[in-house]
């Protein structure tokens, strides 16, 4: 069972909005502002999409965005895209000075 | 263009050995720290080590203490996994990432592959 909690899956349909949620506690998510999202295409690396809860690394669309409330991190993806189809890990530093990720969850665009 | 290229991965028995390479290019590899994650087949990530940028600083995933070590070289712009007692569980890609800061990992190797079977 992983650290922070995930869904398993989530859909949308192409121009639609989506959020992903990714659920830990006051000892990782609610403690600190680094909570990152990663995307990972079939058979390649992750990809950096977001870090410290709502940056965007340079390249990455603007259609990802981040946010936090409480111990709850989310990631929104707007205008959803066929190449939007992936899977998405949430990650969180925590108070035992380790760092946690969600279990992932598999994306599909309708 | 900033690069991460692992190797040393491939097939062992349970209880032997392997060591991961990763080779960095494209940025000054002593600023960083690294990292070294994985992902058993079909599962999701696990970080398994850390090093900080001059090699004093190191994190092991709780499961994997004693078993890894972590280390690098600035010399050579190389990070490195020693991984003895291998057990079925960690058969797994091994990616070798480099943190950008607060554990943000945003360059990512192609993974070497690890598998540990009889």
């Amino acid at each position: 069972q992983s650290a922070l909690t995930q869904p398993a899956s989530v859909s949308g349909s192409p121009g639609q909005s989506i959020t992903i949620s990714c659920s830990g506690t006051s000892s990782d998510i609610g403690a600190y502002k680094y909570v990152h999202w990663y995307q990972q295409h079939p058979g390649k690396a992750p990809k950096l999409i977001i870090y410290d809860v709502s940056e965007r690394p340079s390249g990455v669309s603007s259609r990802f965005s981040g946010s936090k409330s409480g111990n709850t991190a989310s990631l929104t993806i707007s205008g959803l895209q066929a190449e939007d189809e992936a899977d998405y890990y949430c990650s969180s530093y925590t108070r035992r000075a380790t760092w946690v990720f969600g279990g992932g969850t598999d994306l599909t665009v309708l | 263009e900033v690069h991460l290229e692992e190797s040393g991965g491939g097939l062992v028995q349970p209880g032997g050995s392997l060591r991961l390479s990763c080779g960095a290019s494209g940025f000054t590899f002593s600023s960083y720290w690294m990292c070294w994650v994985r992902q058993a087949p079909g599962k999701g990530l696990e970080r398994v080590a850390n090093i900080n940028s001059d090699g004093s600083i190191l994190y092991y995933m709780d499961s994997l203490k004693g078993r890894v070590t972590i280390s690098r070289d600035n010399a050579e712009n190389s990070v490195f996994l020693q991984m003895n007692s291998l057990r079925a569980e960690d058969t797994a890609v091994y990616y070798c990432t480099r943190d950008q800061g607060g554990g943000a990992m945003d360059v990512w190797g192609q993974g070497t592959t690890v598998i540990v079977s009889s």
